[in-house]
């Protein structure tokens, strides 16, 4: 059973970047189904999809923010992380890590139980 | 982006209840289509996808119907650990969408 953990620096500055991390137990990275996202949720708010990468380092970028995204896979650490620059207060949010199965329509599956990122000076 | 509607916005119902949550695609998105319960300061709990299919280990209280553009989340015999916002979500295209979620509050 796959199981997410999100890790990140909870404070970022404003036009810093943020880096996030999941690390990913019970499962490869190097799975060939499965697509590795971020969500986030703005407080009080609702979900909002980010981007995913999978296997063979294939990505995809929210249209709105790809200017600022980098998302990256670790086969030799089985995690992935994805890199925000330029933050500003309206990237405040909890960022979640979520495994997407392809191999069944069984869509976002697996969450990480979330890590909360306050832009503030 | 395909837009994602739900209706009520919110919802006060009694334990044993049922009830029934809406949500409309811009767009046909078939079945791709799931629904997620959330719970105050956790991570949404995947409950149904392909439209109608339960998770592994969601109670059969719950259950999805439809295709195309409209679909809907029917909770029968509502339980106290029921109480929680539930979203929709499209997954056919990227970026994938989320409805603005429904609040379910006990009455």
């Amino acid at each position: 059973q796959v199981q997410l953990q999100e890790s990140g620096p909870g404070l970022v500055k404003p036009s810093q970047t943020l880096s996030l991390t999941c690390a990913v137990s019970g499962g490869s990275v190097r799975t060939g189904t499965y697509y590795w996202t971020w969500i986030r949720q703005h407080p009080g708010k609702g979900l909002e999809w980010i981007a995913y990468i999978n296997y063979s380092g294939s990505t995809y970028y929210k249209p709105s923010l790809k200017s600022r995204l980098t998302i990256s896979l670790d086969t030799s650490k089985n995690l992935f992380s994805l890199k925000m620059t330029s933050v500003t207060a309206a990237d405040t949010a909890v960022y979640f890590c979520v495994k997407e199965d392809r191999g069944g329509l069984n869509g976002l599956d697996v969450w990480g139980p979330g890590t909360t990122v306050t832009v503030s000076s | 982006d395909i837009q994602m509607t739900q209706s009520p916005s919110s919802l006060s119902a009694s334990v044993g209840d049922r009830v029934t949550i809406t949500c409309r695609a811009s767009q046909d998105i078939t079945n791709y289509l799931a629904w997620f319960q959330q719970k105050p300061g956790k991570a949404p709990k995947p409950l149904i996808y392909a439209a109608s299919r339960l998770h592994g280990g969601v109670p059969s209280r719950f259950s999805g119907s439809g295709s195309g553009t409209g679909f809907t989340l029917t909770i029968i015999s509502l339980q106290p650990e029921d109480f929680a916002t539930y979203y929709c979500q499209q997954y056919i295209n990227y970026p994938y969408t989320f409805g603005q979620g429904t609040r379910l509050e006990i009455k």
